[in-house]
């Protein structure tokens, strides 16, 4: 069964620096990959979609990056700002197309 | 282009009460999804359907949920009856179809049993 897990749970940073948010994932056979961002009491808003058989995607300040072999995705958000804190979710889609999610990165960014 | 629509936004009943929420997914979206998100946890899938179709139902809990989208665009999902385990955020989601097409989510119901 696909498990998926984030580290670290939870990170604070101050306004302006890069940061980097990790996901890994345990089996590699997967459609595709998705970060999405998740604000308190709202759904899911997706970033970024990276297909199996891509090894990134960007947009804006946020680079997401794939290694199917290895079974890690990483999102690099660039210049971070207040407004960039929420929780973080990665998600993994199986050929049957199912999406599983790790339970979050809540990253706080300090003015 | 208007988003995944749910209702409603938040319900509280008691154990062994039913409930039921609705969604309206994008238009032009055949497959819907329903996800179980826990306090602390990611999304669980509960099930998927493909136009009016179910495609995956194995991880809802048949003896007490139930969901339908008859006419292939809104969708129901109901539990009957409630235990206190099933106060979460119940989010749907739509996409165009399944695998290469993005997952749009609504705001969630967030359900409380107490």
């Amino acid at each position: 069964k696909q498990e998926v897990t984030q580290i670290p749970a939870a990170l604070s940073v101050p306004e302006g620096e890069n940061l980097v948010l990790n996901c890994s994932f345990t089996d590699s056979a997967i459609y595709n990959l998705q970060w999405f961002r998740q604000d308190p009491g709202k759904g899911l808003t997706s970033l970024l979609l990276i297909q199996s058989s891509q090894r990134e995607q960007t947009s804006g300040r946020l680079n997401a990056s794939l290694d199917k072999s290895s079974g890690r995705s990483t999102l690099y958000i660039a210049a971070s700002q207040p407004g960039d804190s929420a929780t973080y979710l990665c998600a993994v889609e199986t050929g049957a197309n199912n999406l599983f999610f790790g339970t979050g990165t809540r990253l706080t960014v300090i003015p | 282009e208007a988003g995944v629509a749910q209702s409603p936004r938040y319900k509280i009943i008691e154990k062994r009460q039913s409930v039921a929420f609705w969604c309206n997914p994008i238009s032009g979206h055949a497959t819907l999804y329903w996800y179980q998100q826990i306090l602390g946890q990611g999304p669980k899938l509960l099930i998927q359907f493909q136009n009016n179709g179910v495609v995956d139902d194995s991880q809802l809990p048949k003896d007490r949920f139930s969901a339908e989208r008859l006419k292939g665009v809104d969708s129901t999902l109901k539990i009957q009856p409630a235990k206190l385990e099933d106060s979460a955020v119940y989010l749907c989601a739509s996409s165009l179809s399944p695998g290469r097409y993005e997952q749009y989510f609504g705001p969630g119901t967030r359900l409380t049993v107490t």
